[in-house]
C-alpha cells in the first residue's frame, strides 16, 4: 500500500531561520512521483515541486531545496532564510507513475506540516 | 478561465439536506479528480473521471456520495442526507491527457459545514 508520513505536525520558527520539513513514503511501485504542495490560509493547493523516482538529484529553487533519498524513502524540503510569507501548511504527496493515457495517478497525501514563521 | 474553479466556495447545510458542489476544470483537461480534506488532514482521494467516464469511485465514503461529469467537462459532487462527518473541504483537480509527471491543477475548494 502507498503511504506518506509527515511526522512534524507543527513547526514554529523565527524569520530568517532555516527549516526542514520531513517526508517519508512507502510504496511497492518501482517508479513513482513525489510532490510538495503549499496550502496557505486561503486554502488553495499550490504546487511546488515534483520528482521522478529515478531522479535522485537534489533541487534548489531560490530559497527552496529538496533532498530526495531513495535509500531511506525520504523526500525532505528545506526553506532557507524563512519569511513570514512562507507560513502555510505543506503537504508531501506520492503517486504512481506511468502513461497517463491509461494510468490514474490519484495523489496520496501526508497529513501536512503547519509552518509558522514569526517576524 | 485560466484555472480550476469551484462553486460555491462555502456551503452551510443542515444535517439531512442534500448539497451539490460544482467543479469547472481547465478547458480541455481530460482527467478530473475529487478529493476530501477534513480539518487538519491531508486531502484524500474520492473519485476519478476520464472524460465523462467515472473510472474509479473507490474513495467515496458512502452511497450518499455521488459524482457525475455528463459532458466530460464540468463535474458535480452530490452529497445526499448530509451528516456532520461530511464537513470538510472538497477539492477538485484536473489534468491534461498527455500530462507528464501527473501534473494536477487544484481548484480553491468548497468548504462544507454541516450543522
Amino acid at each position: 500500500a502507498q503511504k506518506v508520513t509527515q511526522a512534524q505536525t507543527e513547526i514554529s520558527v523565527v524569520e530568517k531561520e532555516d527549516v526542514t520539513l520531513d517526508c517519508v513514503y512507502e510504496t511497492r511501485d518501482t517508479t513513482y512521483y513525489l510532490f510538495w504542495y503549499k496550502q496557505p490560509p486561503s486554502g488553495e493547493l499550490v504546487f511546488l515541486i515534483r520528482r521522478n523516482s529515478f531522479d535522485e538529484q537534489n533541487e534548489i529553487n531560490g530559497r527552496y531545496s529538496w533532498n530526495f533519498q531513495k535509500s531511506t524513502s525520504s523526500f525532505n524540503f528545506t526553506i532557507t532564510a524563512s519569511q513570514v510569507v512562507d507560513s502555510a501548511v505543506y503537504f508531501c504527496a506520492l503517486s504512481e507513475a506511468g502513461n497517463y493515457g491509461g494510468s490514474q495517478g490519484n495523489l496520496i497525501f501526508g497529513k501536512g506540516t503547519k509552518l509558522s514563521v514569526k517576524p | 478561465g485560466a484555472g480550476v474553479s469551484q462553486s460555491p466556495r462555502y456551503k452551510v447545510a443542515k444535517r439531512g439536506q442534500d448539497v451539490a458542489l460544482r467543479c469547472d476544470p481547465i478547458s480541455g483537461h481530460v482527467s478530473l479528480f475529487w478529493y476530501q480534506q477534513a480539518l487538519g488532514q491531508g486531502p484524500e482521494f474520492l473519485t476519478y473521471f476520464q472524460n465523462e467516464a467515472q473510472l474509479d469511485k473507490s474513495g467515496l465514503p458512502s452511497d450518499r456520495f455521488f459524482a457525475e461529469r455528463p459532458e466530460g467537462s464540468v463535474s458535480t459532487l452530490k452529497i445526499q442526507r448530509t451528516q456532520q462527518e461530511d464537513s470538510a473541504v472538497y477539492l477538485c483537480a484536473s489534468r491534461a491527457e498527455r500530462s507528464s509527471y501527473n501534473e494536477q491543477f487544484f481548484g480553491p475548494g468548497t468548504r462544507l459545514t454541516v450543522l
